[in-house]
C-alpha cells in the first residue's frame, strides 16, 4: 500500500493548458504539502494544509491553486500553464504541521509544458 | 536567499569506507534539521534527524553532527554499501513552524 500517492506520475501538456495533480495519504495524517523541484533540484515548499486549512502559501503565482476536499487529499490545479512551470511537483503529509514530524512524500509527478 | 546550501553537488567512496556529506545553513532561527534520501523516481525519504539542543544523533550506519557555532551539519554513513547510492537532501527548519527548508541535495555513489 502506497502511503502517498500522486496522480498522474508523467504529464505532458502544451502551453496555456489547464492540468490537475491528484494527491491521497492513507497515514491518517492531518497536514499536507505540494513541492515543486526545479532544475536545479532545489526542493521547494508552495503550499500547506492543516486540515484543510491552508497555512502556507508561498509566493507562487495565483495560477496555482490548491484544493483539499477533506484531510486525506490535496489537489493542485494549474491554469494557462506555462514553460517555466516544468518541474517535478511533490505532494506530502505529516501527522501534524510542527516541523518536528516526518514529512513522507510521494513519488512525484514530473510536468513537461512544451 | 538560499538558507541551505550543499555545496558538494557529488561523492563517490568505496563500499565499506566513510561517506561523510556536508550541510550549511544561514538561518540562526533554524532548531531542528533533517536528512532526506532520494533514489531516482522515487519521492524523498526521511533518514534521520537532529535537534539543536544536540551535536549528534546516531541510527545504525547513521550518524548526524551538528555544529550551531559554524551553522555546519554533517551526516556520516559507515560502512557505505552501493544501495546508499542516491541523492541526499538536507533539510532545516523551526520547531514553531511546519515549513522545511531544503538544500540542493548530493548525489552519492557507492562503487563496489
Amino acid at each position: 500500500d502506497t502511503a502517498v500517492s500522486q496522480t498522474p506520475k508523467y504529464l505532458v501538456t502544451q502551453m496555456g493548458n489547464d492540468k490537475s495533480i491528484k494527491c491521497e495519504q492513507n497515514l491518517g495524517h492531518d497536514t499536507m504539502y505540494w513541492y515543486k523541484q526545479d532544475s536545479k533540484k532545489f526542493l521547494k515548499i508552495m503550499f500547506s494544509y492543516n486540515n484543510k486549512e491552508l497555512i502556507i502559501n508561498e509566493t507562487v503565482p495565483n495560477r496555482f491553486s490548491p484544493k483539499s476536499p477533506d484531510k486525506a487529499h490535496l489537489n493542485l490545479h494549474i491554469n494557462s500553464l506555462e514553460l517555466g512551470d516544468s518541474a517535478v511537483y511533490f505532494c506530502a503529509s505529516s501527522q501534524n504541521q510542527l516541523a518536528k514530524n516526518i514529512q513522507y512524500f510521494g513519488a512525484g509527478t514530473r510536468l513537461s509544458v512544451l | 536567499d538560499q538558507q541551505v546550501k550543499q555545496n558538494s553537488p557529488s561523492l563517490s567512496v568505496q563500499e565499506g569506507r566513510i561517506s561523510i556529506l556536508n550541510c550549511d545553513y544561514t538561518n540562526s532561527m533554524f532548531d531542528y534539521f533533517l536528512w532526506y534520501k532520494k533514489y531516482p523516481a522515487e519521492g524523498p525519504t526521511f533518514l534521520i534527524s537532529i535537534s539543536s539542543i544536540k551535536d549528534k544523533n546516531e541510527d545504525g550506519r547513521f550518524t548526524v553532527f551538528l555544529n550551531k557555532s559554524a551553522k555546519h551539519l554533517s551526516l556520516h554513513i559507515v560502512p557505505s554499501q552501493p544501495g546508499d547510492s542516491a541523492v541526499y537532501f538536507c533539510a532545516a527548519s523551526q520547531t514553531s513552524g511546519s515549513r522545511l527548508t531544503f538544500g540542493e541535495g548530493t548525489q552519492l555513489t557507492v562503487n563496489p
